[in-house]
């Protein structure tokens, strides 16, 4: 069964780096491109970007300068770093597997940007 | 303000047939990128429903059916159950975004 899990804390401070995990069991991460996407309290989703094993990033035009996002093979999960933080930030951060469409998700982490 | 365009709200009673639109343009659902609906019960990660011109994922009833034409994409519910209710969102790709994905705003159904 494959399986997705989010990690990180749960608070961050503004103008700090937002750092999160997901955790990929089932299924080789090498097998497919990998995408996270957020949803503020309340509101939508919002793309954030895509990664593949090979270093292959697709990013939101609108995080690109703050974001980085990476695979680790080794211990099958990927990572996603957000620099300069602010309230805005604030939201539900999911990964998701991309497969015509994001047939499978983690349950999300809520980060939550304050002082 | 979402790329895709979503009835904030729609409802509908026990049985009857609901369709959800998500509007876009000829730069997303009228370049013919694919066109995929979730369903996001309360509280739950989004769950992939349906696609234009693929498959239904196993396990979702053939009561959730998508469509589109021109720069359109529908989502129709037949046979509303309670267990519907939830929030809907369309999502495609748009090519003046450099193909990045985009979602609609969401539609919240609400079974009367």
């Amino acid at each position: 069964q494959v399986q997705l899990q989010e990690s990180g804390p749960g608070l961050v401070k503004p103008s700090e780096t937002l750092s999160l995990t997901c955790s990929v069991s089932g299924v080789s991460i090498s097998s497919y491109y990998w995408t996270w996407i957020r949803q503020p309290p309340g509101m939508g989703l919002e793309y954030i970007g895509y990664v593949y094993y090979s270093g292959t990033t697709n990013y939101s035009p609108s995080l690109k300068s703050r974001l980085t996002m990476s695979v680790d093979t080794s211990k099958n999960h990927l990572s996603l770093k957000l620099t300069s933080v602010t309230a805005a930030d604030t939201a539900v951060y999911y990964c998701a597997r991309n497969s015509g469409g994001f047939d499978l998700w983690g349950r999300g982490t809520l980060v939550t940007v304050s002082s | 303000q979402s790329v895709l365009t979503q009835p904030p709200s729609v409802s509908g009673a026990p049985g009857q047939r609901v369709t959800i639109s998500c509007t876009g343009s000829s730069s997303n659902i009228g370049a013919d990128y694919d066109v995929h609906w979730y369903q996001q019960l309360p509280g739950t990660a989004p769950k992939l429903l349906v696609s234009v011109n693929t498959n239904r994922p196993s396990g979702v009833p053939d009561r959730f059916h998508a469509s589109k034409s021109g720069t359109s994409a529908s989502l129709a519910i037949t046979g509303l159950q309670a267990e519907d209710e939830a929030d809907y969102y369309c999502q495609s790709h748009d090519s003046s975004l450099g193909g990045y994905v985009v979602f609609g705003g969401g539609t919240k159904l609400t079974v009367l």
